[in-house]
């Protein structure tokens, strides 16, 4: 089973509201990651958890939470965001060993519009 | 400096004609590469990938790409392209280190004309 799963499929909220993205994996991956893909661009890392530890934050507003609560399990907390957060966001995994030439997999993704 | 460029932006190619999407590369490593398919409003889903054990890859769906150091680059290909084909191709080059971090090119999307 390679599959990483992601609830909602959609997000529409307000700038003041308070949401979570859920992201979950039952491959045994030990590493998880939060890209954000705006319209017609590649995707953009924004965590890496790996041994549900945050090892990279790439400089996201901190309206931004990720929480990894245990393996198989990673969160993003959503608060007081902007339209311009308005993206798909996507959820990965990988083994996490260190392995080079890991492979990634990819959930469907959160589409999330921010009024 | 590691980075990866997509020579086309689109492409456009009718149904059962070959497809080839281009990739270049620039590594300071021996690299690992990937491709990826996006279709509308999907997540990514891996094509193939390239680990240095063969220079040419198979994938899944009838894709294959080739790995060619001397011109350091990573096209991808098909014999006879299907209407599910169209989608939203990207290459993306490892990163590595203890980062995992993928350097993704800014994507070639398809379209099959029937």
């Amino acid at each position: 089973d390679t599959e990483v799963t992601q609830t909602p499929k959609h997000l529409v909220m307000g700038m003041t509201n308070k949401k979570s993205l859920k992201c979950e994996q039952h491959m045994g991956h030990r590493a998880m990651y939060w890209y954000k893909q705006k319209a017609k661009k590649p995707p953009e890392l924004m965590f890496v958890y790996s041994y549900e530890k945050l090892s990279i934050n790439e400089s996201v507003p901190s309206r931004f939470s990720p929480e990894c609560p245990n393996s198989s399990l990673l969160n993003l907390h959503l608060h007081a965001l902007q339209p311009e957060d308005s993206a798909l966001y996507l959820c990965a995994s990988s083994l996490g060993q260190g392995i080079p030439q890991e492979t990634q997999y990819f959930g469907p993704g959160t589409r999330l519009l921010v009024l | 400096a590691q980075s990866v460029t997509q020579l086309d932006s689109h492409v456009s190619v009718s149904e059962g004609t070959p497809v080839l999407l281009r990739c270049n590369y620039s590594s300071s490593y021996s690299p690992s590469l990937f491709w990826y398919v996006q279709h509308p409003n999907k997540g990514l889903q891996l094509l193939l990938k390239y680990t240095s054990a063969a220079t040419l890859v198979k994938g899944i769906n009838g894709f294959e790409a080739e790995f060619k150091k001397s011109e350091t680059s990573f096209h991808l290909t098909k014999p006879s392209a299907h209407m599910s084909d169209a989608a939203e191709y990207f290459c993306v080059l490892f990163y590595g280190g203890a980062t995992n971090k993928l350097i993704f090119g800014t994507g070639t999307l398809l379209a099959v004309q029937p």
